[in-house]
């Protein structure tokens, strides 16, 4: 069973960073792109980023580029999200999503909530 | 980028009627087009790819059609576990989501 177990999220200050992780088991971690999802209070589903297996592409939505960075560790089956300069308009809950192998998310996970407050 | 638009934002349908909800493209995404069902309180669920395919354990009430900009997902006899919001989602330049179309009780 496809498990993905995010984890970092909390309360945080505008200007400061946080890391979010994503624990990843149930599948061959490495044969997967993986991607964050973001979704604001009562809000949309929002794309953050997307890397691919071997970390070679990444990519990221216009509103998170130049202050977060995307990295996996295929070794411990690990994805991770650095956030810095946390606006307000960052808070929302963020999902680690599985890349199927055609490019829809077939698996997620239930989401760590960031707060961006002063 | 490529933006995603949704309508409508909400659909009022009476339970075993039948649902269609619109998507579209700034630009061509070819089928490489996704529809996700998000309940209240839960993660996100794949429903269709390719623009047309069901994933596993999907319905075949729920359809998938168009390609290029058009998009449809229909819904034909809705039950109340269909009651929620429907993002489209397109995967031909990384990745996008639509605004969503929340599809409630009439």
């Amino acid at each position: 069973e496809v498990q993905l177990v995010e984890s970092g999220g909390g309360l945080v200050q505008p200007g400061r960073s946080l890391r979010l992780s994503c624990a990843a088991s149930g599948f061959k971690f490495d044969a997967n792109a993986m991607h964050w999802v973001r979704q604001a209070p009562g809000k949309g589903l929002e794309w953050v980023s997307g890397i691919s297996t071997n970390s070679a592409s990444i990519g990221y939505a216009d509103s998170v580029k130049g202050r977060f960075t995307i990295s996996r560790d295929n070794a411990e089956n690990i994805l991770y999200l650095q956030m810095k300069s946390l606006e307000p308009e960052d808070t929302a809950l963020y999902y680690c999503a599985k890349d199927s192998k055609s490019g829809p998310f077939d698996d997620w996970g239930q989401g760590t909530l960031v707060t961006v407050s002063s | 980028e490529i933006v995603m638009t949704q309508s409508p934002a909400t659909l009022s349908v009476s339970p075993g009627e039948r649902a269609t909800l619109s998507c579209r493209a700034s630009q061509n995404v070819r089928s490489n087009l996704a529809w996700y069902q998000q309940r209240p309180g839960q993660a996100p669920r794949l429903l269709i790819y390719g623009a047309s395919i069901r994933a596993t354990g999907i319905p075949a009430r729920f359809t998938g059609s168009g390609s290029a900009t058009e998009f449809t997902l229909t819904i034909s006899s809705l039950q109340s576990e269909d009651f929620a919001v429907y993002y489209c989602q397109q995967y031909n330049d990384w990745r996008t989501f639509g605004p969503g179309t929340k599809v409630d009780i009439k």
